[in-house]
């Protein structure tokens, strides 16, 4: 079965500071991996994904991820944290055929950003 | 945005009563799931449709049950509430095929009492 594990439940950093958040799956064959952000009380809006290739995925508000299949990870990574990113962080596992929408997801990582 | 619009945005029932959610999606995303997600977790799958038809589901009892429409709306329905049941309830839409972006609603936030 598949599985997603995000070790840390929460992180704190300063503004301008980098982040790393990090997320390790298992799954049987190559998965179709996800990061999502979710605000209190909204919906999971995408930040990237990956389906294939190039294994350094760029995504929407300067985040980036990169997939490493020899250690299962997927961790999202940025620069420099703006106060703005201060959210929840899914990361999450699909299957790359047939499955449709069918997600598994970690248990999410609440990120405080300090001023 | 994304789309993908569910009513009703909050709403509160009984023990033992029955719920009906809604979904409406992009033209064209005829693959639609489901998700409950509990305070303080990650989202479950529920179950999919693709084309009107259920093609899977996750650990969720029968009294979970839905139905989508040719108009790409869908509804999730749960009989027999209990008080666990208490979540927000994702819905989630995609056009066909592996690769495409999966675009998530706002969420249905119910609270059983």
């Amino acid at each position: 079965a598949q599985s997603v594990t995000q070790p840390d439940i929460h992180i704190t950093v300063s503004e301008g500071a980098s982040l790393e958040l990090r997320c390790n799956y298992s799954y049987g064959a190559t998965p179709y991996l996800f990061w999502y952000v979710q605000s209190p009380g909204q919906g999971l809006q995408l930040l990237l994904k990956y389906f294939s290739g190039d294994t350094l995925v760029q995504g929407i508000k300067g985040f980036e991820a990169e997939f490493k299949r020899s250690q299962s990870s997927f961790n999202l990574r940025k620069p420099s944290v703006h106060w703005s990113d201060a959210a929840e962080y899914f990361c999450a596992v699909g299957p790359q055929g047939g499955g449709g929408n069918k997600l598994t997801f970690g248990t999410g990582t609440q990120l405080k950003v300090e001023l | 945005e994304t789309g993908v619009t569910q009513s009703p945005t909050h709403l509160i029932k009984t023990r033992g009563q029955q719920v009906t959610l809604r979904c409406s999606s992009q033209s064209g995303h005829n693959t639609v799931s489901w998700y409950q997600q509990a305070l303080g977790q990650g989202p479950q799958f529920i179950f999919q449709y693709y084309r009107e038809e259920e093609n899977g589901r996750g650990n969720f009892p029968p009294r979970f049950s839905g139905l989508q429409f040719p108009n790409y709306s869908s509804e999730l329905n749960v009989n027999a509430l209990e008080l666990d049941d208490s979540a927000l309830y994702l819905c989630a839409s995609s056009f066909p095929g592996a690769g495409n972006t999966i675009y998530f609603g706002e969420g249905s936030w119910l609270t059983v009492v």
